[in-house]
């Protein structure tokens, strides 16, 4: 049972560089959002999804994109790599209702120098 | 927009004390508040709670929520070096279902 499965696990970015963090889950989870976690802080919501074709901004929405074709597959798109985008990301996803616990995926440890 | 805070943001405690963890919030539509415990990656699930009043409970770990004053507590009794950790906290907002974290708070137990 693989769960969400984040690719990369690591990455490093050059100024101005764009780049995919992909996120599928096999849980036919209608909800997944994305989050950033600076060192020694919470986590940061991206962008949302609430269902295939259907995306929402959070609260650090600037600099990224998101796409949600398929009820698996949520990626996000980092356009024009900026020093302050150095974080880790997490995906996550839940099933129907929301309230129930989010699974998240290991998390992706962006550099961009 | 909405808001959670926790406190304290760091805490270090001796090997077998008591803590009790706060986390506050301003949601409009509040659905729920999640707990999670994060050690060196992702964070895992702790707590869900949706009623006021209704602790729960695992092992030395339990929680409770006030919808009146709007905040929760997650107590840890006779903790142990692996409860250090960032423990988190969220809100679920009914009407556009966004979680909304906290800055978590660092919880370093020394042996």
């Amino acid at each position: 049972n693989a769960g969400v499965t984040q690719t990369p696990k690591f990455r490093i970015l050059k100024i101005g560089q764009s780049m995919t963090l992909q996120c599928t889950q096999d849980m036919n989870h209608n909800y997944m959002y994305w989050y950033r976690q600076d060192p020694g802080m919470g986590l940061k919501l991206i962008y949302y999804s609430v269902g295939a074709g259907i995306t929402d901004k959070g609260e650090v929405p600037n600099g990224y994109n998101v796409s949600r074709s398929t009820t698996e597959d949520f990626p996000l798109r980092l356009e024009l790599a900026a020093p302050s985008q150095t974080s880790v990301y997490f995906c996550a996803s839940t099933g129907g209702d929301p309230t129930g616990e989010l699974f998240f995926g290991e998390g992706s440890r962006l550099t961009v120098l | 927009e909405d808001k959670v805070v926790q406190s304290p943001l760091s805490l270090v405690v001796h090997e077998g004390d008591t803590v009790t963890l706060n986390c506050s919030y301003e949601v409009t539509n509040f659905r729920s508040l999640l707990w999670y415990k994060q050690e060196k990656k992702a964070p895992t699930f702790l707590f869900m709670l949706t009623s006021s009043g209704i602790e729960k409970k695992s092992g030395r770990l339990s929680s409770i929520l006030d919808k009146k004053e709007l905040f929760s507590i997650l107590n840890i009794t006779a903790t142990q070096t692996g409860d250090s950790a960032i423990y988190l906290c969220a809100a679920v907002n009914f009407g556009n279902e966004k979680l909304t974290f906290g800055t978590g708070t660092r919880l370093t137990i020394i042996p």
